[in-house]
Order: structure tokens, then C-alpha cells, then sequence
């Protein structure tokens, strides 16, 4: 089946500087990517879907300033964390979809970010 | 919008039993997809199965089933004979038919334990 990966899978950086995770898809053509946020023991909260090309579409209440994302190849998204601050910890998941059917969407192994 | 109810936080099986999760969702929409979604302590989400809600006859992977209640918006997903590997958390998701600009709804999740 079709792969995504994520990079990186651990990242510890310090209260205020930013942080990039990127999302490839490794054989396949993702036109939409999509970016999730989990916090420990609960489901997964969509933040945004990104077509490739185009600009990011946020869902409610997710700040596009402080998570910019890129989608600016058919294979690699990225999520930059700016400013980040301890709230901001979480597990990051990406999923992607290609050029078949609606319903297949991948999903990248996750990124666990830390702020301390 | 769409909401997507899994009222069992937490489940215990035993090896070799068979368990049901439940899941209830809520749509005006009449064509849709339902999935069922494993997250094993590795944290890779991985598909289990997927229902075309078109689709009268009810969706089975081998030792997974479901039992799709169109009019009653239910969606359970039946593991017969349980094994170790399936210790995980379990989330029911709906996705509209909308092509390109669908995107999956989680339930809250159902942690199954399987045991010796």
C-alpha cells in the first residue's frame, strides 16, 4: 500500500522558536494533505488541508499564523510551529491522499513534538 | 456538520473471544463513507475496514465485520476471534462523499484490551 512518512518522529525544541515537520508521500502523488493534531488518549482534531499549489484551508479556531503550512510539491507538506510554547506539545499526524478514490488517505507514523 | 458518538471509552476481551464496538453518528448527508480506524500503541494509524453507506451488504475483513445500521446511523465493528495485536485504541470515522474536499470526522475512540 501507499507510504507516508513523517520527519521527525521526536522533536524537543525550547519555548519561542519555531519547529518544521515535514510529510512525504514515498510512492504516490499527494494532491491533498492533511494535518492532525492528538493530544494523549483523545481522537484526532484536523487542522488543516492543504492542496497541493495552493493555500492552506484552517479548520475553526486553528491559528494559520502560528501553524504555517506549506504543501509545495506533490509529495511533501510541511507544518511549521511558530513561537511555539508548551501547550503547543502534541502529537502531529499528517495523512495524504492521491489520485484514486476520495476514501484512500493515508497516514504518516506521527510527530511528537515537545515545548519546553 | 457531521458529529460521530463511540460511547464505549474503554473495552476488555479476552483472546480468542469475539468483542463489538460501537459507533452512532449523525449526517444529513446520504452518501457517505464510514470507516474503522486501529491505533496500536505505535501510534500508525492503520485501516480496518470501510463502508460505502450505498452499499446494503455489510463490509467484512476477515476476522473484522461490521454491522451498518443505515437508518438508525449506527456503525460497529464486530473483531471475532481476538488476539494480542488488536490491543489498541479504535476510532469510528465518517467521511462525506464530496470528492476531493472530503475529509474524515473521529469518534472519541474506544481503547480495547485484549487479554490472556
Amino acid at each position: 500500500g501507499a507510504v507516508v512518512s513523517q520527519h521527525p518522529s521526536r522533536v524537543i525544541c525550547k519555548s519561542g522558536t519555531s519547529v518544521k515537520i515535514e510529510c512525504r508521500s514515498l510512492d504516490f502523488q499527494a494532491t491533498t494533505m492533511f494535518w492532525y493534531r492528538q493530544f494523549p488518549k483523545k481522537s484526532l482534531m484536523l487542522m488543516a488541508t492543504s492542496n497541493e499549489g495552493s493555500k492552506a484551508t484552517y479548520e475553526q479556531g486553528v491559528e494559520k499564523d502560528k501553524f504555517l503550512i506549506n504543501h509545495a510539491s506533490l509529495t511533501l507538506s510541511t507544518l511549521t510551529v511558530t513561537s511555539a510554547h508548551p501547550e503547543d506539545s502534541s502529537f502531529y499526524i499528517c495523512s495524504a491522499r492521491g489520485t484514486s478514490a476520495a476514501y484512500e488517505q493515508y497516514f504518516g507514523p506521527g510527530t511528537r513534538l515537545t515545548v519546553t | 456538520a457531521q458529529t460521530v458518538t463511540q460511547s464505549q471509552p474503554e473495552m476488555s476481551v479476552q483472546e480468542a473471544e469475539t468483542v463489538t464496538l460501537s459507533c452512532t453518528y449523525d449526517t444529513s448527508e446520504s452518501n457517505y463513507y464510514l470507516f474503522w480506524y486501529k491505533q496500536p500503541p505505535s501510534r500508525q494509524m492503520i485501516l480496518v475496514i470501510r463502508q460505502e453507506a450505498y452499499k446494503q451488504q455489510n463490509a467484512t475483513e476477515n476476522r473484522f465485520s461490521v454491522n451498518f445500521q443505515k437508518a438508525a446511523k449506527s456503525f460497529s465493528l464486530k473483531i471475532s476471534d481476538s488476539q494480542l495485536g488488536d490491543t489498541a485504541m479504535y476510532f469510528c470515522a465518517f467521511m462525506k462523499h464530496t470528492g476531493t474536499a472530503s475529509k474524515l470526522t473521529f469518534g472519541t475512540g474506544t481503547r480495547l484490551q485484549v487479554t490472556l
